[in-house]
């Protein structure tokens, strides 16, 4: 998971200001998903995205949350507004392919704290 | 509601003993993985798993898929401290793509 990198690794946010995250998905992988994960929980599926498209955006809140994947540049993950529930690990990974076995390279994920 | 369920959610353990760990679902995946993660980190892929009825061995830990691919069980033999994390599965539902669906999380610790 070396290779997928994630920052900031540490953010703090009062509420109602914006958060933004960043993924630089692993040299070659064109695919890029997000995922948030709370104290002493699993991860949650968030959102799926190729270079300029969103594919699946199922997980993600309607409201104040959105992605993009632009043709140039890193991922990224916006929350708007944030709220103390909003506080969280938000995990970027990254695949070559759609389809497949599932392997996953994960970066090191970003914590925000929303006071 | 979960659509993988983990089992069980915390184990505390000494040196030197076995474990299993347990993942079920209602739903067949077309593969499964097995994950650790250390506090602070993101995930660690440890194992796929694709055809049903698979076994595979990772030096002291084994993973077995069930026959219809809808559960895994992750054993461990003579577990060390150095074993303690997070351990997570996670499973692509059959004809979907790279959508991984997590369990909780089996929580792990082995003391010396």
């Amino acid at each position: 998971n070396a290779g997928v990198m994630q920052n900031p690794r540490h953010l703090v946010r009062r509420r109602g200001q914006e958060a933004r995250l960043r993924c630089s998905p692993m040299k070659g992988h064109s695919h890029v998903y997000w995922y948030r994960q709370l104290p002493e929980e699993g991860l949650k599926f968030m959102v799926y995205l190729q270079k300029e498209n969103i594919i699946d955006e199922s997980g993600m809140p309607k409201e104040r949350f959105s992605a993009e994947f632009p043709k140039e540049g890193p991922s990224i993950l916006r929350i708007q507004q944030v709220v103390r529930g909003d506080s969280a690990a938000y995990f970027c990974a990254s695949s070559a392919g759609a389809a497949g076995t599932g392997e996953l390279f994960f970066g090191e994920g970003s914590r925000l704290t929303v006071l | 509601t979960q659509l993988l369920e983990q089992s069980p959610q915390f184990l505390s353990i000494q040196e030197g003993e076995n474990l299993t760990v347990y993942c079920n679902s209602s739903s067949v995946f077309s593969s499964l993985q097995w994950y650790r993660q250390e506090p602070g980190e993101g995930p660690v892929l440890l194992v796929t798993v694709v055809t049903g009825g698979e076994v595979k061995k990772l030096k002291r830990l084994t993973f077995q898929f069930g026959d219809a691919r809808k559960d895994s069980s992750l054993h461990i033999t003579a577990a060390q401290p150095g074993d303690t994390g997070l351990y997570l599965c996670a499973g692509v539902i059959t004809g979907g793509y790279n959508k991984l669906i997590f369990g909780a999380g089996t929580r792990l610790a082995v003391h010396p």
